[in-house]
């Protein structure tokens, strides 16, 4: 079946330093890939999305590219700030005979310190 | 623009009790989804419809009802409540496959 798999589960860091989180999927569909991120009780909130190969997606300071040969989609940022402490998910959305079908990772959660 | 309203906003239940969860969106989306997040195992979709009186099982639907009685509303049952469970469960909608998808805050569940 589809999956998602991120790596780190916690990603500790100095404001200012930059920051990648790993995201690779499993699918046989066309996939479209997004990035979720979800601040202390608050609902998980889109941040990137993709589904065109090579080509970088940007918003808000972070960016990704979709990579379907290494079937990977890493989140980046050059300079982290305080406010991006908070929990990131990759999600892959795949179109099959069901209808759509949204697949999480396990989410990594990044602390940004002083 | 549109919200998404989970009722209640926690929920604490017995030990084989039967519990349920209200979802309402007002964006006017065909698809809604039930996913339940549980620390270190990241957003699991239960149960997801792709259009009013449709269901489809995710990967956790075991132990888990769900109807779709209007286009607006999603409601999910827990059909017994299993001792020391604690977990948040997020309504979501989208217009369709592989647009964005918004987020309600969620219903968190304690089972005692």
């Amino acid at each position: 079946g589809d999956s998602v798999t991120q790596t780190e589960g916690l990603v500790t860091l100095t404001k200012g330093l930059p920051v990648m989180l790993n995201c690779t999927y499993q699918t046989t569909y066309s996939p479209f890939l997004f990035w979720y991120v979800q601040h202390l009780n608050e609902a998980p909130k889109l941040l990137l999305k993709s589904s065109t190969d090579n080509k970088r997606t940007e918003h808000q300071g972070f960016y990704a590219t979709l990579h379907k040969s290494s079937s990977s989609f890493h989140l980046q940022k050059s300079s982290v700030q305080l406010s991006d402490s908070a929990l990131y998910f990759c999600a892959l959305s795949v179109a099959n005979s069901a209808g759509n079908k949204l697949t999480f990772g396990i989410g990594t959660r990044v602390l940004v310190r002083p | 623009g549109g919200i998404i309203t989970q009722t209640p906003k926690f929920l604490i239940g017995q030990e084989g009790q039967k519990l349920t969860l209200k979802c309402q969106q007002n964006f006017n989306h065909d698809t809604m989804y039930w996913y339940r997040q549980d620390s270190g195992k990241g957003l699991r979709l239960i149960y997801y419809s792709i259009t009013e009186n449709d269901l489809q099982k995710g990967d956790l639907s075991e132990g888990y009802d769900a109807s779709r009685e209007k286009k607006s509303s999603f409601s999910l049952t827990v059909t017994s409540a299993q001792k020391n469970e604690m977990a948040v469960f997020l309504c979501a909608s989208s217009i369709r496959t592989n647009t964005e998808v918004f987020f309600g805050k969620g219903t968190r569940l304690t089972v005692v």
